[in-house]
Protein backbone atom coordinates (compact mmCIF):
# COMPACT_ATOMS: atom_id res chain seq x y z
CA UNK A 1 0.00 0.00 0.00
CA UNK A 2 1.40 3.32 -1.02
CA UNK A 3 -0.46 5.96 0.82
CA UNK A 4 -4.11 6.58 1.89
CA UNK A 5 -6.42 3.74 0.50
CA UNK A 6 -10.36 3.21 0.22
CA UNK A 7 -13.25 0.51 -0.29
CA UNK A 8 -15.37 0.17 -1.52
CA UNK A 9 -14.78 2.93 -5.11
CA UNK A 10 -18.12 2.74 -5.17
CA UNK A 11 -21.59 1.21 -3.71
CA UNK A 12 -24.83 1.33 -4.70
CA UNK A 13 -27.20 0.43 -1.27
CA UNK A 14 -30.72 0.21 -0.85
CA UNK A 15 -32.06 3.02 1.72
CA UNK A 16 -32.30 1.15 5.65
CA UNK A 17 -29.03 -1.28 5.01
CA UNK A 18 -25.72 -1.05 6.93
CA UNK A 19 -22.27 0.18 5.22
CA UNK A 20 -18.61 0.65 6.10
CA UNK A 21 -16.38 2.29 4.43
CA UNK A 22 -12.79 1.48 4.81
CA UNK A 23 -10.46 3.52 4.73
CA UNK A 24 -6.47 2.50 5.32
CA UNK A 25 -2.92 4.40 5.44
CA UNK A 26 0.45 3.24 5.44
CA UNK A 27 2.20 7.03 6.46
CA UNK A 28 1.72 6.45 10.36
CA UNK A 29 0.02 9.66 10.20
CA UNK A 30 -1.70 10.68 13.26
CA UNK A 31 -4.94 12.04 12.18
CA UNK A 32 -7.54 10.88 10.10
CA UNK A 33 -10.92 12.52 8.53
CA UNK A 34 -13.44 11.93 6.97
CA UNK A 35 -15.05 13.99 4.57
CA UNK A 36 -18.48 13.54 2.05
CA UNK A 37 -18.00 15.94 -1.03
CA UNK A 38 -21.58 17.32 -2.77
CA UNK A 39 -22.15 19.40 -5.47
CA UNK A 40 -22.09 22.99 -4.81
CA UNK A 41 -20.73 22.64 -1.76
CA UNK A 42 -17.64 22.25 0.18
CA UNK A 43 -16.17 19.30 1.81
CA UNK A 44 -17.61 18.90 4.84
CA UNK A 45 -16.38 17.04 7.93
CA UNK A 46 -18.14 14.28 9.61
CA UNK A 47 -15.87 12.52 12.02
CA UNK A 48 -11.91 12.69 13.03
CA UNK A 49 -9.41 11.39 14.73
CA UNK A 50 -6.63 13.29 16.33
CA UNK A 51 -4.93 10.17 17.46
CA UNK A 52 -5.35 6.07 17.53
CA UNK A 53 -8.29 5.19 20.02
CA UNK A 54 -10.04 8.75 19.94
CA UNK A 55 -12.51 10.28 17.80
CA UNK A 56 -14.61 13.26 16.93
CA UNK A 57 -17.33 14.96 15.37
CA UNK A 58 -16.88 17.44 12.53
CA UNK A 59 -19.98 19.18 10.81
CA UNK A 60 -22.33 16.75 10.02
CA UNK A 61 -22.07 13.48 12.36
CA UNK A 62 -25.80 12.21 12.26
CA UNK A 63 -26.21 8.82 10.79
CA UNK A 64 -22.52 7.85 10.83
CA UNK A 65 -20.03 6.42 13.46
CA UNK A 66 -16.29 5.47 13.24
CA UNK A 67 -14.04 3.58 15.09
CA UNK A 68 -9.89 4.16 15.52
CA UNK A 69 -8.86 1.07 16.78
CA UNK A 70 -5.46 1.07 15.30
CA UNK A 71 -3.15 3.86 13.40
CA UNK A 72 -3.57 2.62 10.03
CA UNK A 73 -7.30 2.07 9.84
CA UNK A 74 -10.64 4.78 9.82
CA UNK A 75 -14.07 2.79 9.05
CA UNK A 76 -17.06 4.81 8.88
CA UNK A 77 -20.37 3.36 9.13
CA UNK A 78 -23.68 4.34 7.85
CA UNK A 79 -25.71 2.47 10.10
CA UNK A 80 -29.09 2.58 8.16
CA UNK A 81 -28.49 4.49 4.91
CA UNK A 82 -31.01 7.06 3.63
CA UNK A 83 -31.03 8.90 0.52
CA UNK A 84 -29.40 12.42 1.34
CA UNK A 85 -26.40 10.50 2.21
CA UNK A 86 -25.49 9.56 -1.38
CA UNK A 87 -22.16 11.37 -1.63
CA UNK A 88 -18.69 11.09 -2.57
CA UNK A 89 -16.84 10.33 0.32
CA UNK A 90 -13.12 11.16 1.13
CA UNK A 91 -11.44 9.57 3.57
CA UNK A 92 -7.75 12.12 4.36
CA UNK A 93 -4.74 11.76 7.06
CA UNK A 94 -2.14 14.41 8.45
CA UNK A 95 1.15 14.09 10.58
CA UNK A 96 -0.61 16.51 13.47
CA UNK A 97 -2.89 15.99 15.90
CA UNK A 98 -4.72 18.77 17.06
CA UNK A 99 -3.56 21.50 15.72
CA UNK A 100 -3.83 20.50 11.73
CA UNK A 101 -1.48 22.55 10.14
CA UNK A 102 -0.11 20.02 8.05
CA UNK A 103 -1.21 19.55 4.73
CA UNK A 104 -4.32 16.59 4.60
CA UNK A 105 -3.55 13.85 2.12
CA UNK A 106 -6.88 12.52 0.64
CA UNK A 107 -7.78 8.98 -0.54
CA UNK A 108 -9.23 8.48 -3.62
CA UNK A 109 -12.89 8.34 -2.69
CA UNK A 110 -15.78 6.39 -2.43
CA UNK A 111 -18.43 7.40 -4.64
CA UNK A 112 -22.27 6.40 -2.78
CA UNK A 113 -25.45 6.34 -4.27
CA UNK A 114 -28.13 5.03 -1.45
CA UNK A 115 -31.98 4.05 -3.06
CA UNK B 1 -21.39 31.59 11.19
CA UNK B 2 -18.68 30.38 9.06
CA UNK B 3 -18.06 30.95 5.22
CA UNK B 4 -15.65 31.03 2.60
CA UNK B 5 -16.65 32.63 -0.51
CA UNK B 6 -15.10 31.86 -3.93
CA UNK B 7 -16.24 31.91 -7.72
CA UNK B 8 -17.89 29.06 -8.82
CA UNK B 9 -16.12 28.65 -12.37
CA UNK B 10 -13.34 30.67 -14.23
CA UNK B 11 -11.71 30.28 -17.97
CA UNK B 12 -8.80 31.41 -18.94
CA UNK B 13 -6.50 30.95 -22.07
CA UNK B 14 -3.63 28.43 -22.39
CA UNK B 15 -0.34 30.42 -21.48
CA UNK B 16 -2.09 33.17 -19.73
CA UNK B 17 -2.50 34.07 -16.03
CA UNK B 18 -5.32 33.99 -13.74
CA UNK B 19 -6.31 34.76 -10.04
CA UNK B 20 -8.72 32.73 -7.97
CA UNK B 21 -10.03 34.77 -5.03
CA UNK B 22 -10.79 33.62 -1.69
CA UNK B 23 -12.89 35.66 0.65
CA UNK B 24 -13.47 34.19 4.35
CA UNK B 25 -15.01 34.58 7.62
CA UNK B 26 -14.12 32.43 10.28
CA UNK B 27 -14.09 31.88 14.49
CA UNK B 28 -10.31 32.47 14.40
CA UNK B 29 -7.71 31.85 11.88
CA UNK B 30 -4.76 29.69 12.06
CA UNK B 31 -4.18 29.82 8.24
CA UNK B 32 -5.77 29.22 4.88
CA UNK B 33 -4.79 26.29 2.49
CA UNK B 34 -5.27 25.76 -1.66
CA UNK B 35 -5.94 22.13 -2.59
CA UNK B 36 -6.17 21.28 -6.18
CA UNK B 37 -9.05 18.73 -7.47
CA UNK B 38 -9.27 17.23 -10.97
CA UNK B 39 -12.67 15.56 -12.35
CA UNK B 40 -13.56 12.48 -10.14
CA UNK B 41 -10.58 12.26 -8.40
CA UNK B 42 -8.84 13.42 -4.84
CA UNK B 43 -8.21 17.00 -3.88
CA UNK B 44 -4.04 17.53 -3.78
CA UNK B 45 -1.96 20.08 -1.75
CA UNK B 46 -1.15 23.12 -2.89
CA UNK B 47 -0.02 25.89 -0.28
CA UNK B 48 -0.75 26.48 3.14
CA UNK B 49 -0.50 30.47 4.14
CA UNK B 50 -0.89 31.67 7.76
CA UNK B 51 1.56 35.37 7.17
CA UNK B 52 0.67 38.13 5.19
CA UNK B 53 2.25 37.65 1.84
CA UNK B 54 2.78 36.15 -1.18
CA UNK B 55 4.43 32.21 -1.16
CA UNK B 56 5.67 31.48 -4.55
CA UNK B 57 5.65 27.50 -5.48
CA UNK B 58 6.75 27.34 -9.11
CA UNK B 59 3.78 28.35 -11.60
CA UNK B 60 1.61 28.78 -8.83
CA UNK B 61 2.05 31.38 -6.07
CA UNK B 62 -0.95 32.31 -3.24
CA UNK B 63 -1.10 35.12 -0.77
CA UNK B 64 -2.97 36.03 2.13
CA UNK B 65 -3.79 39.22 4.03
CA UNK B 66 -5.27 38.69 7.59
CA UNK B 67 -6.75 41.81 8.30
CA UNK B 68 -8.81 41.74 4.90
CA UNK B 69 -9.94 37.85 5.67
CA UNK B 70 -8.52 37.35 1.89
CA UNK B 71 -6.62 35.67 0.30
CA UNK B 72 -5.98 34.03 -3.99
CA UNK B 73 -4.46 31.37 -5.86
CA UNK B 74 -2.23 32.96 -8.97
CA UNK B 75 -1.85 30.39 -11.77
CA UNK B 76 0.69 31.19 -14.35
CA UNK B 77 1.81 29.98 -17.62
CA UNK B 78 -1.67 28.32 -17.50
CA UNK B 79 -1.25 24.73 -19.27
CA UNK B 80 -4.54 22.36 -20.12
CA UNK B 81 -3.73 20.02 -17.11
CA UNK B 82 -4.50 22.78 -14.82
CA UNK B 83 -8.04 22.49 -15.31
CA UNK B 84 -9.50 21.19 -11.93
CA UNK B 85 -11.32 22.54 -9.12
CA UNK B 86 -9.46 24.77 -7.00
CA UNK B 87 -10.63 24.27 -3.68
CA UNK B 88 -9.79 27.12 -0.61
CA UNK B 89 -10.21 26.16 2.78
CA UNK B 90 -9.59 28.30 6.01
CA UNK B 91 -8.35 26.87 9.64
CA UNK B 92 -10.58 27.61 12.54
CA UNK B 93 -9.93 28.60 16.07
CA UNK B 94 -10.57 24.62 16.93
CA UNK B 95 -7.99 23.94 13.68
CA UNK B 96 -11.15 22.64 11.74
CA UNK B 97 -11.00 23.63 8.08
CA UNK B 98 -13.79 25.12 6.93
CA UNK B 99 -13.89 24.51 3.12
CA UNK B 100 -15.27 26.65 0.18
CA UNK B 101 -17.71 24.74 -2.65
CA UNK B 102 -14.17 25.11 -5.16
CA UNK B 103 -13.39 27.43 -8.10
CA UNK B 104 -13.75 25.26 -11.48
CA UNK B 105 -10.73 26.40 -13.42
CA UNK B 106 -11.91 26.04 -17.16
CA UNK B 107 -8.38 26.52 -19.82
CA UNK B 108 -9.35 27.15 -23.68
CA UNK B 109 -6.48 26.43 -26.03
Amino acid sequence: IAGITQAPTSQILAAGRRMTLRCTQDMRHNAMYWYRQDLGLGLRLIHYSNTAGTTGKGEVPDGYSVSRANTDDFPLTLASAVPSQTSVYFCASSTNSGRATDEQFFGPGTRLTVL
Amino acid sequence: GQNIDQPTEMTATEGAIVQINCTYQTSGFNGLFWYQQHAGEAPTFLSYNVLDGLEEKGRFSSFLSRSKGYSYLLLKELQMKDSASYLCAALDSNYQLIWGAGTKLIIKP
